[in-house]
């Protein structure tokens, strides 16, 4: 079926340091892949996507690129703020369906 | 900007209670889902509707019904709460669904604890 993996959290980082959270998935076809962030006390954000290989997402200084050969989706940022911190959640779906299927997250915190 | 909007944000239920929990959306969006997060976990679909009068299961059905009887609203039914149902639970909503990648809007989320 279906599934992705992220890096194990929690990250914790310095405020400007680099970004790196890995995320791989397991699916036929062309999946489309996603990152969300979620605040504390908050609903899922949608922080960036891409639907093709090779594709690269971006949004608010964070990138991800769409890697079929390595069937990755790595998310990072060069500068990371205080303001970053929250629970970042990898996703993909396939063509077709309704049904995103989630990563288990990780936390970041990012310190001052 | 309302977006989707979930009640109640927390609720304690006793082992066999019934609930509902509510969820409108005021962007005329067509579809709308419902997901479970678990601790440590990411989310998983429960049921999700494509339009008033249609709805289907997601992968975790088990214990809860659905109902879409208009466009804006999509209340998730518990009937007999077990504590494997305590979780925070996420309605969400698209236009078109999410082919090509379409963006699906996430509510707050509702904090349920069964005791």
């Amino acid at each position: 079926g279906n599934s992705v993996t992220q890096m194990e959290g929690p990250v914790t980082l310095s405020e400007e340091a680099f970004l790196t959270i890995n995320c791989t998935y397991t699916a036929t076809g062309y999946p489309s892949l996603f990152w969300y962030v979620q605040y504390p006390g908050e609903g899922l954000q949608l922080l960036l996507k891409a639907t093709k290989a090779d594709d690269k997402g971006s949004n608010k200084g964070f990138e991800a690129t769409y890697r079929k050969e390595t069937t990755s989706f790595h998310l990072e940022k060069g500068s990371v703020q205080v303001s970053d911190s929250a629970v970042y959640f990898c996703a993909l779906v396939k063509g077709g369906s309704e049904k995103l299927v989630f990563g288990k997250g990780t936390k970041l915190t990012v310190n001052p | 900007n309302a977006g989707v909007t979930q009640t109640p944000k927390f609720r304690i239920l006793k082992i066999g209670q019934s609930m509902t929990l509510q969820c409108a959306q005021d962007m005329n969006h067509n579809y709308m889902y419902w997901y479970r997060q678990d601790p440590g976990m990411g989310l998983k679909l429960i049921y999700y509707s494509v339009g008033a009068g249609i709805t289907d299961k997601g992968e975790v059905p088990n214990g809860y019904n659905v109902s879409r009887s208009t466009t804006e609203y999509f209340p998730l039914r518990l009937e007999l709460a077990a504590p494997s149902q305590t979780s925070v639970y996420f309605c969400a909503s698209s236009y078109s669904g999410l082919k090509g990648g379409n963006t699906i809007y996430f509510g707050e989320g509702s904090w349920l604890t069964v005791v």
